[in-house]
């Protein structure tokens, strides 16, 4: 199973970008990353997901280098609500298209004022 | 727009009772995924079921844990004779499924055993 590194915790200042960086240098080739977060004493929250191409959603916009052995998980304008552990997960599927999802530790985000 | 539910919330039980959780997961989604989150740690995957029928289990399911999904809608998870190292938050997660599908978490089952 492919498996994934980040840093423990970083801290942002509201209203400007959240970059998160997440390492899964031995990610094949057609494992997704995913990307959830937690906030405390809730249950996880799925953020983005992404295979090869950069994506975008509401929330936030995935970019994954042309190896895909890294990818980074940018919040554009972060607030305080956005203050959570993130994981960054690479899917382990079975049984065709099931998937046990490998949360690790994450990495905490305060944002601050 | 209805989520994942799950109840209790919380729960506290002596060392040897027997507990049992629920979850309603999102209508129609035919996927439903047990995880257990110690404090400090991340989720781990405990069973998964489509529709009614339970397909996976994790060795971390030991034979004092029972998962059901009868009529492949609601779950329970029973623990029997609860130790306090079973004390742990409890979430579950479902699924539409398809070829790059999403899990949804509930807002999970916090167990104290006492």
């Amino acid at each position: 199973d492919a498996k994934t590194t980040q840093p423990t915790s970083m801290d942002c200042a509201e209203g400007r970008a959240a970059n998160l960086p997440c390492n899964h240098s031995t990610i094949s080739g057609n494992e997704y990353v995913y990307w959830y977060r937690q906030i405390h004493s809730q249950g996880p929250q799925y953020i983005i997901h992404g295979l090869k191409n950069n994506e975008t959603n509401e929330m936030a916009s995935l970019i994954i280098t042309e190896d895909r052995k890294s990818s980074t998980l940018i919040l554009p304008h972060a607030t305080l609500r956005d203050t959570a552990v993130y994981y960054c997960i690479v899917r382990v599927t079975f049984l065709g298209t099931a998937s046990k999802l490998t949360f690790g530790t994450g990495t905490r985000l305060q944002v601050t004022l | 727009d209805t989520g994942v539910s799950q109840d209790p919330r919380h729960k506290i039980t002596k060392r040897g009772q027997n507990v049992t959780f629920r979850c309603d997961p999102i209508s129609e989604h035919n996927r439903l995924y047990w995880y257990r989150q110690t404090l400090g740690q991340g989720p781990e995957f405990l069973t998964y079921f489509q529709n009614e029928a339970q397909l996976e289990k994790s060795r971390l399911l030991s034979d004092r844990f029972s998962a059901e999904r009868p009529k492949g809608s609601f779950s329970t998870l029973e623990i029997q004779r609860t130790e306090q190292g079973d004390s742990a938050m409890y979430l579950c997660a479902s699924s539409p499924g398809g070829w790059v599908e999403t899990q949804y978490f509930g807002p999970g089952t916090r167990l104290l055993v006492l």
